[in-house]
């Protein structure tokens, strides 16, 4: 195991809510990188924190946003959720922005 | 055009054979290149670096072709084990620290 770890592994929303979803890195790892993987399609790129300050953004709207804590943890919140924000959202932790990156288990969204 | 390409398979190979599998990249100052298993409904897991001199783990050879803009993926002697969606991951064009997936390559090892 990576000791990346998400919560909470599934969870329904309907359309217009909005949804926070939480990652903890693994110990040591200052960079947290958010992924959004459709079904049948890669993880799409959202956005990277590096010791608490965002480091690079993906082509997502601004509903999506995040933030790191001093601990390196992680937060993804997606406001006004859409139909098409149904996937499988991955968070990753590295030793920083440019190493390997460790993947947790993922939270799986379905918005109705 | 898409920055990295992959066949999306599957692939339906028998135990024990050998089967490879590319990914074509379209940014030629790409640095860093890897190649990444995913099992159905799981995260994806690290297999392994693929560097300008070729490198091998075990049954896995990973080659990069930089005149082509190409990177492959060799699997000697398959094991029902290896069956996983195969995923091509490399540096964007716009920041080394963001990487661009492939959708994966299939791959189904039959007994």
């Amino acid at each position: 195991e990576t000791g990346v770890t998400q919560s909470p592994t599934h969870l329904i929303k309907t359309r217009g809510q909005q949804v926070t979803l939480r990652c903890s890195s693994q110990s040591g790892h200052n960079t947290v990188s958010w992924y959004q993987q459709a079904l049948g399609q890669g993880p799409q790129f959202i956005f990277q924190y590096y010791r608490e300050e965002e480091n690079g953004r993906g082509n997502f709207p601004p509903r999506f946003s995040g933030l790191q804590f001093p601990n390196y943890s992680s937060e993804l919140n997606v406001n006004a959720l859409e139909l098409d924000d149904s996937a499988l959202y991955l968070c990753a932790s590295s030793f920083s922005s440019v190493e390997t990156q460790y993947f947790g288990p993922g939270t799986r969204l379905l918005v109705l | 055009r898409k920055e990295v390409e992959q066949d999306p398979g599957p692939f339906n190979v028998p135990e024990g054979a050998t089967v490879a599998f590319n990914c074509t990249y379209s940014n030629s100052a790409s640095q860093s290149f890897f190649w990444y298993r995913q099992d159905c409904r799981k995260e994806p897991k690290l297999l392994m670096s693929v560097y300008s001199s070729g490198n091998e783990d075990g049954r896995f050879t990973a080659q990069l072709n930089r005149a082509s803009q190409y990177i492959s993926l060799l699997i000697r002697d398959s094991k029902l084990s290896d069956s996983a969606t195969y995923l091509c991951v490399v540096n964007s064009m716009d920041s080394n620290y963001q990487l661009i997936w492939g959708a994966g390559t299939k791959l189904i090892i039959k007994p």
